[in-house]
């Protein structure tokens, strides 16, 4: 079974930089794994960040970006402002149309 | 703008059938792109399920495959998750979705599903 793993919660200060990775079981993440970030509130659904590893959604705020970093997929957020306090997954496509999502990291900002 | 709903009944008893249905707007399924289910129990993270094609071809998420049933109507512009022999694990909010091939970009609302006699 594919395993995709996050960090289970990360803490920045306001104004701040942070870096959240997703790794897979499988080895390293190349970017034909189409790296997707999504950011969820409490009560919300998931909303899209950032897909096939860097490009932004129209409505991605410029703070967030993507990358790969060490054989991992990576969100940076730089600036943090307190209304990125939240949960965020990676999701990560595999053959065969399988999609996985990581169990997600909650991000605080303290 | 491409707008999902789901509907569906809220509460389903143990080893019966869940069964959902994502209203489509905005957009019309027979032009293109996968349609998805996706899950999330309650304070836990999120699970793909699986997606259908307009023309009806499938994918699955291994764990659940024998039980999921998805299919689509397009004179109707909606998809519908079927999942039999339900248990408490399988309570959670089910989403429904856009799926490309390169990312998942418009969700429904979500609706919770509750698994109990």
């Amino acid at each position: 079974q594919t395993v995709v793993t996050q960090e289970p919660s990360l803490t920045v200060s306001p104004g701040g930089a942070v870096t959240l990775t997703c790794a897979s079981s499988t080895g390293t993440v190349t970017s034909g794994y189409f790296p997707n970030w999504f950011q969820q509130k409490p009560g919300q659904a998931p909303r899209p960040l950032i897909y096939s590893t860097s490009n932004k959604h129209s409505w991605t705020p410029a703070r967030f970006s993507g990358s790969l970093l060490g054989g991992k997929a990576a969100l940076t957020l730089s600036g943090v402002q307190p209304e990125d306090e939240a949960d965020y997954y990676c999701l990560l496509y595999y053959a065969g149309g399988r999609l996985v999502f990581g169990g997600g990291t909650k991000l605080t900002v303290l | 703008q491409v707008q999902l709903q789901e509907s569906g009944p809220g509460l389903v008893k143990p080893s019966e059938t869940l069964s959902l249905t994502c209203a489509v707007s905005g957009y019309s399924i027979s032009s293109g792109f996968h349609w998805g289910w996706i899950r999330q129990p309650p304070r836990k993270g999120l699970e793909w399920i699986g997606s259908i094609h307009h023309s009806g071809s499938t994918n699955h998420n291994p764990s659940l495959k024998s039980r999921v049933t998805i299919s689509v109507d397009t004179s109707k512009n909606h998809f519908s998750l079927k999942l039999s022999s339900v248990t408490a694990a399988d309570t959670a909010v089910y989403y429904c979705a856009r799926v490309l091939t390169n990312t998942v970009d418009y969700w429904g609302q979500g609706t919770l599903v509750t698994v109990s006699a």
